[in-house]
């Protein structure tokens, strides 16, 4: 069965600063790998996803994540946040038909603050 | 293009109750999923219909059901509802069967359960 691990649970930047926000996977084959963001009572918005080829992918509002096989991480980035970018995030993995059916598996998400 | 919506936005109901929650998916999408997100547990899926039919079931009791209709709507339904219940309830849909296909979700119901 597939998991995911966010293990930063909240983290605060200043605005304009760089951000990483950690993930890490746990399945046996190849993933589907996604970064949802859901801001406050909101639904999730898909900031990027991971099905194959070029390891690092860009997203929307200037995201971007690294799929490293090696170390079993989808780690999602931006150079500078914005006061806007404030919400919570959450990594997730996809197994597909073969694997059970395309449910996504979450993490348990990094809720991030934005500090003016 | 109107994305998934949901029906109602929240949803008040008492223990022992049933409550129906509704979702339209994204126009051309077939398949529907629901997901749980309640307090303390994260994101946990629930359900997942295509073409009509039940495809997966997550680790839920079978007072969680649903159908999904020929329009490819989709209704969730939490008979005897518990207190553990109360969450927000997010509908994603997606394009058909393939092997990976990305799920785009509404806005969610707010059950709450007193």
């Amino acid at each position: 069965a597939q998991s995911v691990t966010q293990p930063d649970i909240h983290i605060t930047v200043s605005e304009g600063a760089s951000l990483e926000l950690r993930c890490n996977y746990s399945y046996g084959a190849t993933p589907y790998l996604f970064w949802y963001v859901q801001s406050p009572g909101q639904g999730l918005q898909l900031l990027l996803k991971y099905f194959s080829g070029d390891t690092l992918v860009q997203g929307i509002k200037g995201f971007e994540a690294e799929f490293k096989r090696s170390q079993s991480s989808f780690n999602l980035r931006k150079p500078s946040v914005h006061w806007s970018d404030a919400a919570e995030y959450f990594c997730a993995v996809g197994a597909g038909l073969t694997g059970g059916g395309n449910k996504l598996t979450f993490g348990t998400g990094t809720q991030l603050k934005v500090e003016l | 293009e109107a994305g998934v919506t949901q029906s109602p936005t929240h949803l008040i109901k008492t223990r022992g109750q049933q409550a129906t929650l509704r979702c339209s998916p994204i126009s051309g999408h077939t398949s529907v999923y629901w997901y749980q997100q309640a307090l303390g547990l994260g994101l946990q899926f629930l359900l997942w219909y295509d073409e009509g039919e039940e495809r997966n079931r997550g680790n839920f009791p079978p007072r969680f059901s649903g159908r999904q209709f020929p329009n490819y709507s989709s209704e969730l339904n939490v008979n005897a509802l518990e207190l553990e219940d109360s969450a927000l309830y997010l509908c994603a849909s997606s394009i058909g069967l393939a092997d990976y296909n990305e799920q785009f979700f509404g806005p969610g119901t707010r059950l709450t359960v007193l």
